[in-house]
């Protein structure tokens, strides 16, 4: 059936070093892809989206990248921040059929 | 703007017993969906809705009943709650689902059956 995991569950970085999480899907047909932030607490927020005619997408300090050969998402955070420590999650959806399937989600943990 | 607003925060039931989960949102999305999060196993989908009078299930409806008869307001009802749903609970919302519309989270509610 469809999926959506991560590589890494936990990921520690130093403060100002750069991190990258990564995320597998099993769907091909998925033409839509969306990183969301969750502090502890809280509800997820969302971070950055791809559609799938795209390769990379940039925001203020995060870059996504797709790479729809192998079925591959990752997230870059340039010079992690005390702030940054959260869960983060893809998700992934087929637009069409308006489910959002949800990785199990990586927590970073950003080291001062 | 309050967005997507949840109660109760926090909630336990006995084996058996029934309650709502209340969701409402001010953004006037058409889209609203629930979720259930469990350590190690993300978010999952439980039902979601296209639009007022529109529902449909996700990956683990079962237990869960929901009705949309407003655009604002998605309730989800446990009809004899089970230790098994012991989880915390997300509504969202969107725009119709597309491009530049992501989904927008409450807070939660946290569910403990005993």
């Amino acid at each position: 059936g469809e999926s959506v995991g991560l590589h890494l569950p936990t990921l520690s970085v130093q403060e100002g070093d750069n991190s990258i999480i990564n995320c597998a899907y099993s769907n091909s047909a998925s033409d839509y892809f969306i990183w969301y932030k969750q502090e502890s607490g809280k509800g997820p927020q969302f971070i950055i989206d791809i559609r799938s005619n795209m390769d990379k997408r940039q925001g203020q300090r995060v870059t996504v990248l797709l790479n729809k050969t192998v079925k591959h998402l990752s997230l870059q955070i340039a010079a992690t921040q005390p702030g940054d420590s959260a869960v983060y999650f893809c998700a992934e959806l087929k637009t069409s059929y308006d489910k959002v399937i949800f990785g199990p989600g990586t927590s970073l943990s950003v080291i001062p | 703007n309050a967005g997507v607003t949840q109660t109760p925060k926090f909630q336990v039931l006995k084996t058996g017993q029934s309650m709502t989960l209340q969701c409402a949102q001010d953004m006037n999305h058409e889209y609203m969906s629930w979720y259930r999060q469990d350590p190690g196993m993300g978010l999952r989908l439980i039902h979601y809705s296209v639009g007022a009078g529109i529902t449909d299930q996700g990956e683990v409806p079962n237990g869960y009943n929901v009705s949309r008869s407003t655009t604002e307001d998605f309730p989800l009802r446990l009809l004899s709650a089970a230790p098994s749903q012991t989880s915390v609970y997300f509504c969202a919302s969107s725009s119709r689902y597309s491009y530049n519309s992501p989904l927008h989270f409450g807070n939660g509610t946290r569910l403990t059956v005993t």
